[in-house]
């Protein structure tokens, strides 16, 4: 199973908004609503931001958004924080498995 | 508070075997599916596993599928990975985490520290 395909890196200055994109198949992404987002700072254990596509877990800042369209999932984060900076992955429920994607480095410029 | 505190890694030869432990407090642990994920370094997550609730459905990553088996003990709040017939491509640091809800396959929302395995020779 190949792994969801996510930009390697994007940036944004403090205060604007950026979106990370998540494309899988109609067997993953596309066919589910098990899509999941995580933050990643260096070192740490990623948390979770988003699951089941754009609902967010309690404690999480509502500047975090999550949203799907066919088989492309998408992570919005707005009003850009240097706290932001770190990898984000996404995940998909897919055929008795989970997959995530390749990961994506948010800059904070 | 919700914790998972795993142990266990650490540097093995190829073709050994290894046990990981993943010892959870703060929550009804008998309630909740619960995954191994892993990271090499340097790379993203990968999934390695998944158990059901109460043990009864199990599934794994085609990795280590027949090499891996997950577990789990209610009475313990504790969860397991043996790992056999350990591969160099099996170096990582091994994360396990809770599921945010009564499915399976939903989010993981709360993670361990992780603990490191190395296999070399």
């Amino acid at each position: 199973q190949s792994a969801l395909t996510q930009p390697a890196s994007v940036s944004g200055s403090p205060g604007q908004s950026i979106t990370i994109s998540c494309t899988g198949t109609s067997s993953d992404v596309g066919g589910y609503n098990y899509v999941s987002w995580y933050q990643q700072h260096p070192g740490k254990a990623p948390k979770l931001m988003i699951y089941e596509v754009s609902n967010r877990p309690s404690g999480v800042s509502n500047r975090f958004s999550g949203s799907k369209s066919g088989n492309t999932a998408s992570l919005t984060i707005s009003g850009l924080q240097a706290e932001d900076e770190a990898d984000y992955y996404c995940s998909s429920y897919t055929s008795s498995s989970t997959i995530f994607g390749g990961g994506t480095k948010l800059t904070v410029l | 508070q919700v914790q998972l505190v795993e142990s266990g890694g650490g540097v093995v030869q190829p073709g050994r075997s290894l046990r990981l432990s993943c010892a959870a407090s703060g929550f009804t642990f008998s309630r909740y599916g619960m995954h191994w994920v892993r990271q090499a370094p340097g790379k993203g997550l990968e999934w390695v596993a998944v158990i059901s609730y109460d043990g009864g459905n199990k599934y794994y990553a085609d990795s280590v599928r027949g090499r891996f088996t997950i577990s789990r003990d209610n009475s313990k709040s504790t969860l397991y990975l043996q790992m056999n017939s350990l591969r160099a491509e099996d170096t990582a640091v091994y994360y396990c985490a809770k599921v945010s809800t009564l499915t399976i396959w939903d989010g993981m929302d709360v993670w361990g520290q992780g603990t490191t395995v190395t296999v070399s020779s």
